[in-house]
């Protein structure tokens, strides 16, 4: 089994700064990596893919990168919306995995 | 636009076996050609991967979970189905039905992605007496 880990687990941050949330891999998935945000009584919303192909709809300041066994999702500029947990996904079989998870709280 | 929603019983006593049903709305499952997950997350924890379905009935589950997972398609009512065996309060969660990336190339060739499109809303089942 492919084993994600999410650093860090909790992130304080401030409207308009720039965050990076690190999920790597136990093993190598290539570019198979998908990034969900999740928001309270929510289910997850999909907003990167393929580690860095971002979803329809979801905003330019969002971005994922890396390949192998680390990636990074970055948002540019801190809104209040974006207050929410945040999942990485590995997708390099059927067998698919999440990291534990990031709490991006406002400072 | 597609649509899908979990339904079943939010309480279920330990040993017995959890059953839940994901509808999907707005288009066929089988035309669809998409493969289908069910997801689960306990309370105030991360997501957890539990099994796969296509509409033809093939499967693949969480090792994790295999011998008491059994998962089915019902086409006639456009739904996907989950059984769970002997659970106790380690069970109890919000389960999630969903929908795995999947696309047509320009030669028509089918191809799915194993990452989550589409969700439901989760519905909740607590493992109790």
């Amino acid at each position: 089994d492919i084993q994600m880990t999410q650093s860090p687990s909790t992130l304080s941050a401030s409207v308009g700064d720039r965050v990076t949330i690190t999920c790597r891999a136990s093993q190598s998935i290539s570019s198979w990596l998908a990034w969900y945000q999740q928001k309270p009584g929510n289910a997850p919303k999909l907003l990167i893919y393929k580690a860095s192909s971002l979803e329809s709809g979801v905003p330019s300041r969002f971005s994922g990168g890396g390949s192998g066994t680390e990636f990074t999702l970055t948002i540019s500029s801190l809104q209040p919306d974006d207050f929410a947990t945040y999942y990485c996904q590995q997708y390099n079989s059927y067998s698919i995995s999440f990291g534990q998870g990031t709490k991006l709280e406002i400072k | 636009q597609l649509q899908l929603q979990e339904s079943g019983p939010g309480l279920v006593k330990p040993s017995e076996t959890l059953s839940l049903t994901c509808t999907v709305s707005g288009g066929s499952i089988s035309s669809s050609s998409s493969y289908w997950a069910w997801i689960r997350q306990p309370p105030g924890k991360g997501l957890e991967w539990i099994g796969t379905i296509y509409y033809s009935g093939s499967t693949y589950y969480n090792p994790s979970l295999g011998s008491r997972l059994t998962a089915s398609v019902d086409t006639s009512k456009n739904q996907f189905s989950l059984k769970l065996t002997s659970v106790t309060a380690a069970d109890t969660a919000v389960y999630y039905c969903a929908r795995y990336r999947h696309y047509f190339d320009s030669s028509g060739y089918f191809h799915n992605d194993w990452y989550l499109d589409l969700w439901g809303r989760g519905t909740l089942v607590t493992v109790s007496s």
